[in-house]
């Protein structure tokens, strides 16, 4: 069972929805998380850091939930230019652990 | 302003060729990764440091070599290229745990 797990979607959505992922993770001991952004063979960009609860940057908000053991990343008023796929990652040591990635195309 | 900088770009090898590919950052980081990227799979994790002279094996290191010589480089090396070896290759750094990482924009391989 891989550490980082996440819905490989499609999400389809049109312009101005809202969207939400979520990510499960294994290690309890995981300290910090953190949502990526990338586009088609690109470089994953960092989108959020979480520390703790949460954290929220504009339309972006990212909450976590230890007992649960999962993260999730709200996005709203969806833009065009938010197609691309997110990838949810954990870190819990010296490497960090990644999931496979959900995959967001925003629709006029 | 620099930060993750991967050389090549591109490059096309023969089988059983050798090569090695280069990561640079000059943020003064501690930590550097070289990932792997295929369809599908995700990123996979091929060898790390955590700091100047030390290396790590991650999830997928047979057939890679690593170096750190210096603290800002990263060396990934391919001593006999194989077609599986075909890939996005994806260095990183961080400053230390619990930082995220900084990626370079990455260098596209392809072994015939």
């Amino acid at each position: 069972r891989k550490e980082v797990e996440q819905d490989p979607g499609p999400f389809n959505v049109p312009e101005g929805a809202t969207v939400a992922f979520n990510c499960t993770y294994s290690n309890s001991a995981s300290q910090s998380f953190f949502w990526y952004r990338q586009d088609c063979r690109k470089e994953p960009k960092l989108l959020m850091s979480v520390y703790s609860s949460g954290n929220e940057d504009g339309r972006f908000t990212a909450q976590l939930n230890r007992a649960s053991q999962y993260i999730s990343l709200l996005i709203r008023d969806s833009k065009l230019s938010d197609s691309a796929t997110y990838l949810c990652v954990s870190n819990s040591g010296y490497a960090l652990n990644f999931g496979k990635g959900t995959s967001l195309l925003v629709t006029p | 302003n620099a930060g993750v900088t991967q050389t090549p770009k591109f490059r096309v090898l023969k089988t059983g060729q050798s090569m090695t590919l280069l990561c640079a950052q000059d943020m003064n980081h501690e930590y550097m990764y070289w990932y792997r990227q295929d369809p599908g799979m995700g990123l996979r994790l091929i060898h790390y440091s955590v700091g100047e002279g030390t290396t790590a094996k991650g999830e997928v290191p047979d057939g890679y070599n690593v170096s750190r010589l210096k603290k800002q480089n990263f060396l990934l090396g391919l001593e006999s290229a194989a077609p599986s070896q075909t890939s996005v290759y994806f260095c990183a750094s961080r400053e230390d745990s619990p930082q995220p990482q900084h990626f370079g924009d990455g260098t596209r391989l392809s072994i015939l």
